[in-house]
């Protein structure tokens, strides 16, 4: 089965510093894609940023970046020049063939908090 | 286009009663997940419909949850005979292409089931 590891319960950022949400996971799936959802108090899940196991490049969209390092198997997101707005949960997700296309495993997630 | 619609929003009901949840996806999205949270804690996979083939049914915790979807638009979670241990955020997401690992889930705002 595949498992995704957030291992950080809670962060603090200053505002306009960087920070590194870290994710691993564990697949015997040769293909498969990774995902970043952020989680406002509000309670919707917003999609953020997409990383497949072929792409050779890092993700990047805005100021998020992922982090790829497939034989570590981890999938750090980097937000950078972090604002109050990104302050939420942030979820690590993976969909592979092993668990069936649709079952998008979920990390326990990482609370961040930005401070002004 | 519109998002993922989700209804009720909120819903109480006493233990023991039956519950519909309703979900809209995206127009032209042939994937429809459910997805359960529970408070501070992370996404539980319930079922995943694609297209015509058989759904996913592997999350459902047990037989009083059941899922339908009509062709590939609305779908009812039906939970029967309502524990307070179902009291959680039941979120709907749907995605171009389920059978695709890089297709991004769109999730809805979700039904918040309080059970008294």
């Amino acid at each position: 089965a595949q498992k995704i590891t957030q291992t950080q319960p809670g962060m603090f950022v200053q505002e306009k510093e960087a920070v590194t949400l870290d994710c691993t996971y564990d697949t015997s799936d040769q293909s498969y894609g990774l995902f970043w959802y952020k989680q406002p108090s509000s309670g919707e899940m917003i999609f953020l940023i997409y990383q497949g196991s072929y792409d050779e490049q890092n993700a990047t969209e805005g100021r998020y970046s992922l982090n790829f390092q497939k034989a570590r198997k981890s999938a750090n997101l980097v937000i950078s020049a972090s604002q109050l707005g990104d302050s939420a949960m942030y979820f690590c997700a993976m969909r592979g063939r092993t668990d069936s296309w649709g079952k998008l495993q979920f990390g326990a997630g990482t609370q961040v908090v930005v401070t002004p | 286009g519109a998002g993922v619609s989700q209804s009720p929003s909120n819903k109480v009901t006493e233990k023991g009663k039956d519950v519909e949840l309703r979900c809209d996806p995206i127009s032209g999205h042939t994937a429809l997940y459910w997805y359960r949270q529970r408070l501070g804690q992370g996404l539980e996979f319930l079922i995943y419909f694609q297209g015509n083939s058989a759904p996913d049914k592997s999350g459902l915790p047990s037989d009083r949850f059941s899922a339908e979807r009509t062709g590939e638009s609305v779908s009812t979670l039906t939970i029967q005979r309502t524990q307070q241990e179902d009291s959680a955020v039941y979120l709907c997401a749907s995605s171009s292409q389920g059978n695709s690992y890089n297709s991004p889930l769109h999730f809805g705002n979700g039904t918040r089931l309080t059970v008294t």
